[in-house]
């Protein structure tokens, strides 16, 4: 069985310029969600899917990053315009139910903000 | 605020010597613990949990200890190897969603 899957692995950009990282979960995981590791920091949660609907999205850091998943599959984390904080790694995860055990990540996206 | 946190960003132990990773949290409510390990180039995996109603929790190689007087917990990992090389986060996960601290980096000589 496939694992969760991200994409791109690394993307470098300018500032100001536009990314957009895909995800998608382990088929039939309803509950999906977004994290961001900045460099020697903590993972921080940054939103929560269950379906094609916001349960939680606390954690997004402004109204630049904007999250989707159309169809309640595959998600999309646009951060438009990118700033340098914004660098990090991003990890996507998915749980058919709400326990830590079934929570599981993907390897992550490496954004590099020039 | 709530935290969880870590003691030592940076472990480094002989192959074959036990390890001992500590986490402080701040929360007295959290009632669920979770410790994943994260390689190079990978995502955090599940490695063992722990419920509040327990103090000890016993895995293959690992053992997690709470101590909720003082809010801390450790993991335990027995006779390590290279493998086990990676950063190892404690979460607190009674509110579903993984709340993560900073992370250990252990390294691992052979």
């Amino acid at each position: 069985e496939a694992g969760v899957t991200q994409f791109p692995s690394h993307s470098v950009i300018e500032k100001g310029q536009t990314v957009t990282l895909r995800c998608d979960p382990i088929s039939g995981h309803d509950n999906l969600y977004w994290y961001r590791r900045v460099m020697g920091k903590e993972i921080k949660f940054l939103l929560h899917f269950v379906k094609e609907s916001k349960q939680d999205e606390s954690g997004m850091p402004n109204n630049r990053f904007l999250a989707e998943r159309t169809g309640g599959t595959y998600s999309t984390l646009k951060v438009q315009p990118a700033e340098l904080e914004d660098s990090g790694v991003y990890f996507c995860a998915s749980s058919l139910g709400l326990a830590g055990l079934e929570v599981f990540f993907g390897p992550g996206t490496r954004l590099t903000v020039l | 605020g709530e935290s969880v946190g870590l003691h030592l960003p940076t472990l480094s132990v002989q192959e074959g010597d036990n390890s001992i990773i500590n986490c402080a949290y701040s929360n007295s409510a959290s009632d669920y613990f979770i410790w994943y390990k994260q390689e190079s180039g990978k995502g955090p995996q599940f490695i063992i949990d722990i419920r509040s109603n327990m103090d000890k929790r016993q895995g293959q190689r690992v053992t997690v200890l709470l101590n909720k007087t003082v809010k801390h917990l450790s993991l335990q990992i027995a006779a390590t190897q290279p493998g086990d090389s990676a950063v190892y986060f404690c979460a607190e996960g009674g509110s579903y969603i993984p709340t993560f601290g900073r992370g250990t980096s252990l390294i691992v000589h052979p």
